[in-house]
This record gives structure tokens, sequence and C-alpha cells, in this order.
């Protein structure tokens, strides 16, 4: 069945470091990707999406594209900010049936000053 | 706009109680749908709903009910809760079932079952 496998964590990096959080996908249709991001005490909220192959989603310095020779949609930030510190999800929307959303595990991030 | 509101914020049961969380949207969307959330497990779909008096089962439906008797609401029931069931819940609605709308998501409802 669909699903996606995400990079484990969790990763702590310092202020202005570059990241990379790894997601690959297996999907039998033609999926949309997303990130989420959830900060503490909240609910996730859209970071950007791709939904065909070789988009690039891109939102608040954080690019991913969409891979679909090797089902990959990693997610990266050049210089990342203390603000940044989070818990990302990678997730796809399966492209058939009611198209519902299935999340990766989830990798939290946290930035030092 | 108020987005997703989810009540209540925090909730304790005991063992065998039941309760309804409630979801409400005032965004008219006809896609709503139940997650809940545990540590290394990620979020994983409970119930969804592509509209008014329809619904359909996620991977993880046991105890739990839904309805949706309209389109704001749709409230997810645990018949008799278990400590299993100790989790963050989410509700998360989307314009249309279709794979490039977003999705968004309530605040969530923090619950344990004692």
């Amino acid at each position: 069945g669909d699903s996606v496998t995400q990079m484990e964590g969790p990763v702590t990096l310092s202020e202005e470091a570059f990241l990379t959080i790894n997601c690959t996908y297996t999907a039998t249709g033609y999926p949309s990707l997303f990130w989420y991001v959830q900060y503490p005490g909240e609910g996730l909220q859209l970071l950007l999406k791709a939904t065909k192959a070789d988009d690039k989603g891109s939102n608040k310095g954080f690019e991913a594209t969409y891979r679909k020779e090797t089902t990959s949609f990693h997610l990266e930030k050049g210089s990342v900010q203390v603000s940044d510190s989070a818990v990302y999800f990678c997730a796809l929307s399966t492209g058939t049936g009611a198209n519902n959303l299935f999340f990766g595990t989830g990798t939290r991030l946290t930035v030092i000053p | 706009n108020a987005g997703v509101t989810q009540t209540p914020k925090f909730q304790v049961l005991k063992t065998g109680q039941s309760m309804t969380l409630q979801c409400a949207q005032d965004m008219n969307h006809e896609y709503m749908s139940w997650y809940r959330q545990d540590p290394g497990m990620g979020l994983r779909l409970i119930h969804y709903s592509v509209g008014a008096g329809i619904t359909d089962q996620g991977e993880v439906p046991n105890g739990y009910n839904v309805s949706r008797s309209t389109t704001e609401d749709f409230p997810l029931r645990l018949l008799s809760a278990a400590p299993s069931q100790t989790s963050v819940y989410f509700c998360a609605t989307r314009l249309a079932p279709s794979r490039t709308d977003t999705q968004y998501f309530g605040p969530g409802t923090r619950l344990t079952v004692l």
C-alpha cells in the first residue's frame, strides 16, 4: 500500500546550518507530496507541497523537489533559525479514492543559537 | 473565520467511559477527517468523511464511531475508552477530497485514559 518513510530524528543543528530531512514514498497511483510542520503545542500546518513529478515546493526558505525516479521528497533549508525548531512531517495524498493523506513518523528539529 | 476548532483541549477518562470529541469548521469544506498522533508513529487516520451523510473508515477505526449530519461538524465518539486510546487527536479538513488540496488541522485534543 501507500506509505511514507521519513528520516529518524531527532536532529539538532546550530543556527545558520544547512538542513536536510529525507523522505521517500511508496505509492500505486499519482500522489501529491506535502511537508507539514508542527510547532510545540499546536496542530499541523502546511509548509509546502508539490503535485507532480519535478515540481519544487518552497516556502519560508524551505524547499523540496518531487523526484519520481527516486521516489523522494527531501526537505532542505540553507540556513536554519532557532524559530525553525519544530516537528516536520512528510505526507502523501494517495491519488486514489478519497485521496486521504498518509504521514511519515515525523522528525523533530532543534536549532540551538 | 475560526477555521477548524476542537473541544475539549484536554480530557482524562477512566477505562470503560465514553465521550465525544467535537470538531467544527466554518470553511465550508467537504472533506473532514480524524487522526491520532502517537510518539514514533506519526499521524494515523481513524475515520473520514467526503460530505454530509458520508463516512468511511481509515487505518485505525476500531473503538471509534463518527457521523456527519452537517457540513460543519464531525464528532468522534469513543464508545468504551481503553488505555490504548491515550493519544492526541487531530481533526483536519480539506475543501474537497482532491489529491492537490491543502489539509487544515485543528489544535488537537489530548486524551488520557486511566
